[in-house]
């Protein structure tokens, strides 16, 4: 099993579908990360979880809503997007030390997301 | 907030060296990561300095001027395998945030 893996690795949906995007990691790590990677734009933070909790939202709209059952699985929940949510959606996960961020980032392989 | 930039887009000789630049602006600064991105895959972890100087890996050398808030990575022998976006990341001193990537620098290594 690789570090950080990721499925599905394509995924095309209606902008009524819903859908999920689940990741998985097995390095032990205690902080998990969903990033948005779009055409000519920088990696995009869109949700931080640590020790399980929600630290971090970045001002996400609501239709991308993140759950983390345990420190080794992410979800992104997906409903009602918009064509423009097209993108690669990257997991990644880190060990943090004494809750900062200072620990290198391992990242799945990404799910390429198109909304028709 | 962070500013990060770098070029978009490179072209280099097989055999070459190449060196990708990229500088920052930063309230706080905690060391700034270098990741690699072929086509189609995950970003993996290519280097990290945090003090000033040239951190050297193999064909890899990265380095780093905190005064000058500005990075580089050097790559030489440059091999066709080595087309790939590199990606700049700075770390935030305060640790409550994770990285902060660059738009990327797309490398074209041509015959």
């Amino acid at each position: 099993e690789t570090g950080v893996t990721q499925t599905p690795r394509h995924l095309v949906m209606g902008m009524t579908n819903k859908k999920s995007l689940k990741c998985e990691q097995h390095l032990g790590h205690n902080a998990m990360y969903w990033y948005k990677q779009s055409a000519k734009k920088p990696l995009e933070l869109m949700f931080v979880y640590s020790l399980e909790e929600r630290v971090e939202n970045n001002s996400v709209p609501s239709r991308f809503s993140p759950e983390c059952p345990n420190s080794s699985h992410l979800f992104l929940h997906l409903h009602t997007l918009q064509p423009e949510d097209s993108a690669l959606y990257l997991c990644a996960s880190s060990q943090e030390l004494a809750g900062l961020h200072t620990g290198e980032l391992f990242f799945g392989e990404g799910s390429r997301l198109t909304v028709l | 907030g962070q500013n990060i930039d770098q070029p978009t887009e490179m072209t280099a000789t097989e055999g070459a060296i190449v060196q990708i630049n990229c500088t920052y602006q930063t309230s706080g600064f905690n060391g700034l990561f270098w990741y690699q991105q072929h086509a189609g895959e995950a970003p993996t972890f290519l280097s990290y300095n945090v003090l000033d100087g040239l951190e050297e890996k193999g064909r890899f050398s990265s380095f780093l001027s905190r005064s000058k808030g500005y990075s580089y990575l050097l790559l030489k022998e440059l091999q066709m395998k080595d087309s790939a976006s590199y990606l700049c990341a700075v770390a935030e001193s305060s640790g409550n945030t994770p990285l902060v990537f660059g738009k990327g620098t797309r490398l074209s290594v041509i015959a």
